[in-house]
């Protein structure tokens, strides 16, 4: 069984400040880990996935992960935040366990971002 | 090239009612799930499609939701006697094929489902 714990329900940023957005994740098998954002009334778009390359992921727009094995986690952080960052961002784990890629989601972090 | 579309963006429908949800899947993809996505519950899985058949059925929250693909193309998602908790944005994705992990799954803009 495969869950996704992301530890912030909110969080709130200046612009130009750093983010940092957290996920932890549990796993049977060699995960491979994805960050999603979504923004207001629109649909899920893939920021970066993370497949057993490089540990250090970079994705669109800025953002970038590191895979932490030790630690199970998978935080998503950006230098500098810009207002069009504001969005909710979903941590997924993928299992082919079954025979095929599940997708099992975090609960969601909203990133506020103030002026 | 075009992304995974949905129909109708919005549904509002009285309890009791049926109602029916679309979704176009990228050109080519042999996989296509269905998603929900509701306040306080996260993204749930709903189905899963290989082709025109459904291998995994088992988030389907209860025996008036079902599923249908044809064509290895479009799918549509039907809720029959609808209740208010089914009021959710119901999600669809495709993907190239289903047995790789590293598959990104490509979701559409979702439906909004209300029940009154």
């Amino acid at each position: 069984a495969q869950s996704v714990t992301q530890l912030d329900s909110h969080v709130s940023v200046s612009e130009g400040t750093p983010v940092l957005l957290r996920c932890n994740y549990s796993s049977s098998y060699s995960p491979s880990l994805f960050w999603y954002v979504q923004h207001p009334n629109k649909g899920l778009q893939l920021l970066l996935k993370y497949t057993s390359a490089a540990t250090l992921v970079k994705g669109i727009n800025g953002f970038e992960a590191e895979f932490k094995k030790s630690e199970t986690s998978f935080h998503l952080t950006k230098p500098s935040a810009h207002m069009s960052d504001a969005a909710e961002y979903f941590c997924v784990v993928s299992d082919i366990s079954a025979g095929y890629s599940t997708l099992t989601f975090g609960k969601g972090t909203m990133l506020l971002v103030s002026p | 090239g075009a992304g995974v579309s949905q129909s109708p963006s919005n549904k509002v429908t009285e309890k009791g009612k049926d109602v029916e949800l679309r979704c176009d899947p990228i050109s080519g993809h042999t996989a296509l799930y269905w998603y929900r996505q509701s306040l306080g519950q996260g993204l749930e899985f709903l189905i899963y499609f290989q082709g025109n058949s459904a291998p995994d059925k088992s988030g389907l929250p209860s025996d008036r939701f079902s599923a249908e693909r044809t064509g290895g193309s479009v799918s549509t998602l039907t809720i029959q006697r609808t209740q208010q908790e089914d009021s959710a944005v119901y999600l669809c994705a495709s993907s190239q094929r289903a047995g790789s992990s590293y598959n990104e799954q490509f979701f559409g803009p979702g439906t909004r489902l209300t029940v009154l």
